[in-house]
């Protein structure tokens, strides 16, 4: 399984973007990549998960380059809300992958 | 629609003695997987069931973990006897297609004294 390495943490403040860049050089082919959020006293929630270029759904963007070496999760104008846990995970996005492996993820502190 | 649910959300019990985790997952889910995370840990996989099968158990840390899912619906995870080491959060999860977006529980924290 493709090893993943992201920041520990990082602060920001209400409003602002976040931007959370994750680095998986030994990404398969097969590999979609898949960020989780979680919070305390929660299990992690599914965010966004992609295989390359860009994807954008309601809550988050994932800009993935043409390599697909690293990802980039976005989070439009944080809110103190968004303050949790944010976990970048590499795997077979079909049939066979079913064991998620995940690393320490990133800790976001938004700041009012 | 209804989440996945475990129960408890909390246990605190003595070593040696046993306790049984359950998971309900997202009704027509059949996917099941338990992770757990142990104090300063990363999450870990333990086991992943397809209805009541057992398709992955790599991640089951020792034969006092039992796992089950009879009939294909809600799972147990037993641990017998319970050792310190086991503390940490257990975490259940289901999906509807293999690797695209698990829906996690709250997940039970164990505390084994």
């Amino acid at each position: 399984l493709a090893k993943t390495t992201q920041p520990i943490s990082m602060d920001s403040y209400e409003g602002q973007e976040v931007n959370i860049t994750c680095s998986h050089n030994n990404i398969a082919t097969n590999d979609y990549i898949t960020w989780y959020q979680q919070f305390p006293s929660q299990g992690p929630r599914f965010i966004i998960q992609g295989y390359k270029t860009k994807v954008t759904n309601e809550v988050a963007s994932l800009f993935i380059p043409a390599d697909r070496k690293s990802s980039t999760l976005s989070l439009p104008r944080v809110s103190l809300s968004d303050t949790a846990v944010y976990y970048c995970l590499v795997g077979d996005g079909g049939a066979a992958g079913n064991k998620l492996t995940f690393g320490g993820g990133t800790r976001v502190l938004v700041k009012p | 629609e209804a989440g996945v649910t475990q129960f408890p959300s909390h246990s605190v019990i003595e070593k040696g003695q046993t306790v049984t985790l359950r998971c309900d997952p997202i009704s027509g889910h059949d996917n099941l997987y338990w992770y757990r995370r142990v104090m300063g840990k990363e999450i870990k996989f333990l086991l992943h069931f397809v209805k009541e099968s057992k398709q992955d158990e790599s991640g089951m840390p020792n034969n006092r973990f039992l796992a089950e899912r009879t009939g294909g619906t809600y799972s147990t995870l037993k641990v017998q006897p319970a050792e310190l080491e086991d503390s940490g959060v257990y975490f259940c999860a289901s999906s509807q297609d293999r690797g695209r977006g698990y829906t996690f529980g709250s997940g039970t924290r164990l505390t084994v004294v």
